[in-house]
């Protein structure tokens, strides 16, 4: 099966600055990798995501860029803000056989004010 | 917004007993995702449904098992509950069009 390993664990960053998450997999028949903040209580949101065959996407302070050849995935986040504070979680999935998600172990990153 | 809902919050089990755990996914959506997320940790996937059928399972044993309903809401049951089944269990839903899976606040399972 497929296997996402994320980096790193943690992440502090002054407020303004970017922040970097790397994340890699092992199949390379995953056509879809969704990025996910979780919040403290709360259930993931989903924060952007992207295809195979599209190898970045932004919107707004966030991108995230994909290497299909490396199998490795990023989200960028710049002009980090407070709020940007949370854990982030990579997931990796196939989907057209069921679309079942793969995730990464998480970043926790806090945004120093 | 989601509008992924689950129910109980918050639930405490010892171990051996059963539990039932409700999603109801989010409107317009058929397909229904069920994860454990042990604490520190990612979501696993345990298993999915899609009208009212299996479609697809994790590596979890079968005392975990589950129900889709006509409304397309689910739930999760798990029998015999061990200490290590104490984790946070999310629902996600999303429709047979889209790749999109849209998550609930979860429950969160602790078994004594």
């Amino acid at each position: 099966g497929e296997n996402v390993e994320q980096h790193p664990s943690t992440l502090s960053v002054q407020e303004g600055d970017s922040a970097v998450i790397k994340c890699t997999y092992s199949d390379s028949a995953s056509n879809y990798f969704p990025w996910y903040k979780q919040e403290l209580g709360k259930g993931p949101q989903l924060i952007i995501d992207i295809r195979s065959n599209v190898g970045e996407k932004k919107d707004q302070r966030i991108a995230v860029t994909l290497n299909k050849t490396a199998k490795h995935f990023s989200l960028h986040i710049t002009e980090t803000q407070p709020e940007d504070s949370a854990v982030y979680f990579c997931a990796a999935s196939l989907t057209n056989t069921g679309n079942q998600f793969y995730f990464g172990t998480g970043t926790s990153l806090t945004v120093i004010p | 917004e989601t509008g992924v809902t689950q129910s109980p919050t918050h639930l405490i089990k010892t171990r051996g007993q059963q539990v039932t755990l409700r999603c109801s996914s989010q409107s317009g959506h058929n397909t229904v995702s069920w994860y454990q997320q042990a604490l520190g940790q990612g979501p696993q996937f345990i298993f999915q449904y899609y009208r009212e059928e299996e479609n697809g399972r994790g590596n979890f044993p079968p005392r975990f098992s589950g129900l889709q309903f006509p409304n397309y809401s689910s739930e999760l049951n798990v029998n015999a509950l061990e200490l290590d089944d104490s984790a946070l269990y999310l629902c996600a839903s999303s429709s047979s069009n889209t790749d999109t899976q849209y998550f609930g606040p979860g429950t969160r399972l602790t078994v004594l």
